[in-house]
C-alpha cells in the first residue's frame, strides 16, 4: 500500500537519551518534511529535504538532526532529548523537489514523551 | 512576522452548514490549503486555492480572497464524522508552508 510509514507509533524516553524517529515513503516523492505538532500551535517545520542527499532547516531545528541517504527514508534524530521535545511528530512528503505548491502527504505520526 | 488566524473551536449541529474562517498575513502568497485532521490521526488534504473565488468539492467548498487575505471552508449537510480539526496553511514567497493552529469542529446530534 503506497504511503508514508513512521516508527515507533509512540515512545516514552528519559531525558538525555538519544532517539531516532523513522520515516519511510514508497511514493517516490522527492521532498520530505518533519513537523512537530503541539496543542494550541500550528504544525511547525523542523527540517526538510528537497531531494535525496540534501537537507535544510525549518522553523524549529535546534536539538534535531536529519539525513536523507536515499529517496525513501528520512530519519529524525534527537541527540539528547529534553522534556520540551515532548510532542507529536509528523513526517510528510510531496512529489516535487521543493519550491512548489504540491500537496503534502502525512504519515500517521509518532507520539513522543520525554520525562 | 507571518500569521494565520483561525477560530480555536466551533460547534455545529448535524445536518447544518458551518463556515470556518482563516485570515493570513504572510510574506507573499502562492496558495492556500485546507486539511482535515481527526483526533489522533494525520492531517489529510481537503482543498487548494490559488485564485480568488469558490472551489466546490462535494459537501465541502473553499473560498479565497487574496486582496483581503481571507479564506473560508464551508461544510454542508454536516455529519458526525466531520467532527475534526480543520487546518489552514499558506504557501509563502519562499514556498514554505505556514500553518494555522487549526479549528476544532464539534458536531452535535
Amino acid at each position: 500500500i503506497a504511503g508514508i510509514t513512521q516508527a515507533p507509533t509512540s515512545q516514552i524516553l528519559a531525558a538525555g537519551r538519544r532517539m531516532t524517529l523513522r520515516c519511510t515513503q514508497d511514493m517516490r516523492h522527492n521532498a520530505m518534511y518533519w513537523y512537530r505538532q503541539d496543542l494550541g500551535l500550528g504544525l511547525r517545520l523542523i527540517h526538510y529535504s528537497n531531494t535525496a542527499g540534501t537537507t535544510g532547516k525549518g522553523e524549529v531545528p535546534d536539538g534535531y538532526s536529519v539525513s536523507r541517504a536515499n529517496t525513501d527514508d528520512f530519519p529524525l534524530t534527537l541527540a539528547s532529548a529534553v522534556p520540551s521535545q515532548t510532542s507529536v511528530y509528523f513526517c510528510a512528503s510531496s512529489p516535487s523537489s521543493g519550491g512548489s505548491t504540491d500537496t503534502q502527504y502525512f504519515g500517521p505520526g509518532t507520539r513522543l514523551t520525554v520525562l | 512576522g507571518q500569521n494565520i488566524d483561525q477560530p480555536t473551536e466551533m460547534t455545529a449541529t448535524e445536518g447544518a452548514i458551518v463556515q470556518i474562517n482563516c485570515t493570513y498575513q504572510t510574506s507573499g502568497f502562492n496558495g492556500l490549503f485546507w486539511y482535515q485532521q481527526h483526533a489522533g490521526e494525520a492531517p489529510t488534504f481537503l482543498s487548494y486555492n490559488v485564485l480568488d473565488g469558490l472551489e466546490e468539492k462535494g459537501r465541502f467548498s473553499s473560498f479565497l480572497s487574496r486582496s483581503k487575505g481571507y479564506s473560508y471552508l464551508l461544510l454542508k449537510e454536516l455529519q458526525m464524522k466531520d467532527s475534526a480539526s480543520y487546518l489552514c496553511a499558506v504557501i509563502d514567497s519562499n514556498y514554505q508552508l505556514i500553518w494555522g493552529a487549526g479549528t476544532k469542529l464539534i458536531i452535535k446530534p
